[in-house]
């Protein structure tokens, strides 16, 4: 009864490093997404897919790179961490009709 | 392009009082619209959703919500509050139609607070 797992659920980061945030879904949906959420600003788009092989850019894409090589996996990176880049990462899937399935998020503080 | 305003950044109530958080949309075409509830530490889950069905929407846990399209509201309401409904509320939307890809605009979130 997976669902939408996120790895790693914590990590610190200097300024200047590089990550990747795994996506795994167990769900076989197509639309897989990557939102950060920040307090008072709810939660906005880096990076969406709409399938195995295919990415784009939402609302906030700068900073970040996404993949998608398989269709249950969906990969967040940032190759040159900003403080600015803390926050709750959270990735989402569905079958395209707007109800998401979140995972837990992934937290990220960069000093 | 679609967008969503929560009324209120906070709003408290009593244990047995009404619950009320507003939503506002605004959208070029018809919009499918979501509630989701995010417990502390946890990810989103799906409240209740309007897809164009019935305007009164039924959700999980007691909630409900009225599209009402010459308001262009989206309110949410639950008759009696339960202390375990302390949480944070997004209201969310997004366009009818393929190329949305499914992709939610997320209003900005109402935590409620629930006084025993």
């Amino acid at each position: 009864n997976a669902g939408v797992t996120q790895t790693p659920k914590f990590r610190v980061l200097k300024t200047g490093q590089s990550m990747t945030l795994l996506c795994a879904q167990d769900m076989n949906h197509e639309y897989m997404y990557w939102y950060r959420q920040d307090p008072g600003m709810g939660l906005r788009l880096i990076h969406y897919s709409v399938g195995e092989g295919t990415t784009a850019k939402g609302e906030v894409p700068d900073g970040y790179n996404v993949s998608r090589l398989k269709k249950q996996n969906f990969l967040l990176g940032l190759e040159s961490a900003a403080p600015s880049q803390t926050s709750v990462y959270f990735c989402a899937s569905s079958l395209g009709i707007g109800e998401l399935f979140f995972g837990e998020g992934s937290r990220l503080t960069v000093l | 392009a679609q967008s969503v305003t929560q009324l209120g950044s906070h709003v408290s109530v009593s244990e047995g009082a009404l619950v009320l958080l507003r939503c506002n949309y605004s959208s070029s075409v018809p919009p499918y619209l979501f509630w989701y509830v995010q417990y502390p530490n946890q990810g989103l889950q799906l409240l209740l959703k309007y897809t164009s069905a019935a305007t009164l929407v039924k959700g999980i846990n007691g909630f409900e919500a009225e599209f009402k399209k010459s308001e262009t509201s989206f309110h949410l309401t639950k008759p009696s509050a339960h202390m375990s409904d302390a949480a944070e509320y997004f209201c969310a939307v997004t366009l009818r139609g393929g190329t949305s890809y499914g992709k939610l605009t997320f209003g900005q979130g109402t935590i409620l607070t629930v006084h025993p």
